[in-house]
């Protein structure tokens, strides 16, 4: 019963340096969305998927890429890492209907230094 | 963007009294969705409620009720009888068809034994 899964759960990167943050959900669904939480702020929508090979921006995608090769994944890649992007990320995951529940990963802690 | 206002940052109180967590929300859409989530310590998000437009019908379950009222955009929470094991960030959202969702910035529940 593994869900959305997230992998690492902690990283500690140096400025300037690349990194992937790996999703993956057995649930056959067909939306997957990333998003980061910043204290004050809640969480916000970086990069989106309505399913395989189609991906779109949220409110915040500067810095970020994501591709969607299968249904099951959707990895964040942080292109060229900066301390604003020090944050926690959720990658999350729904089935295509209206207003399904939206299952969260358990968190990504990424500090850049 | 469609806000999601939680106006209070932080609740603290005694175990055992009800605490009510404020959502006021912005939307253009007629058909939307709104969401509360638990956020524990240990950092994981927890789906408590999905709440659909056209379904203004408040809902208890167990000792955790919503009251949803479209007239003046609001979907509050109430925890009554407080415990310990509710101290957490509560976060509602708002999500429309497209499976985007708008975080409040979240509310912190301290109970104290």
């Amino acid at each position: 019963n593994a869900g959305v899964t997230q992998t690492p759960k902690f990283q500690v990167l140096k400025t300037g340096q690349s990194m992937t943050l790996q999703c993956a959900q057995d649930m056959n669904h067909e939306y997957m969305s990333w998003y980061r939480q910043d204290p004050g702020m809640g969480l916000r929508l970086i990069h989106y998927s309505v399913g395989a090979g189609i991906t779109d921006q949220g409110e915040v995608p500067n810095g970020y890429n994501v591709s969607r090769s299968t249904t099951e994944d959707f990895p964040l890649r942080l292109l060229s890492a900066a301390p604003s992007q020090t944050s926690v990320y959720f990658c999350a995951s729904s089935r295509q209907s209206s207003g399904n529940t939206i299952y969260f990963g358990e968190g990504s802690w990424l500090t850049v230094v | 963007a469609q806000k999601v206002t939680q106006a209070q940052t932080e609740i603290s109180v005694v175990e055992k009294e009800d605490v009510t967590l404020d959502c006021v929300y912005e939307t253009r859409d007629t058909t939307y969705y709104l969401f509360w989530y638990k956020q524990p310590p240990s950092g994981e998000l927890v789906f408590l409620i999905r709440r659909n437009s056209f379904d203004e019908q408040n809902e208890i379950s167990g000792r955790y009720s919503w009251n949803f009222q479209k007239s003046t955009s609001s979907f509050n929470f109430t925890i009554t009888a407080s415990q310990v094991v509710d101290s957490a960030v509560y976060f509602c959202a708002r999500g429309s068809n497209d499976y985007k969702l708008s975080f409040g910035a979240g509310t912190t529940v301290t109970v104290r034994a």
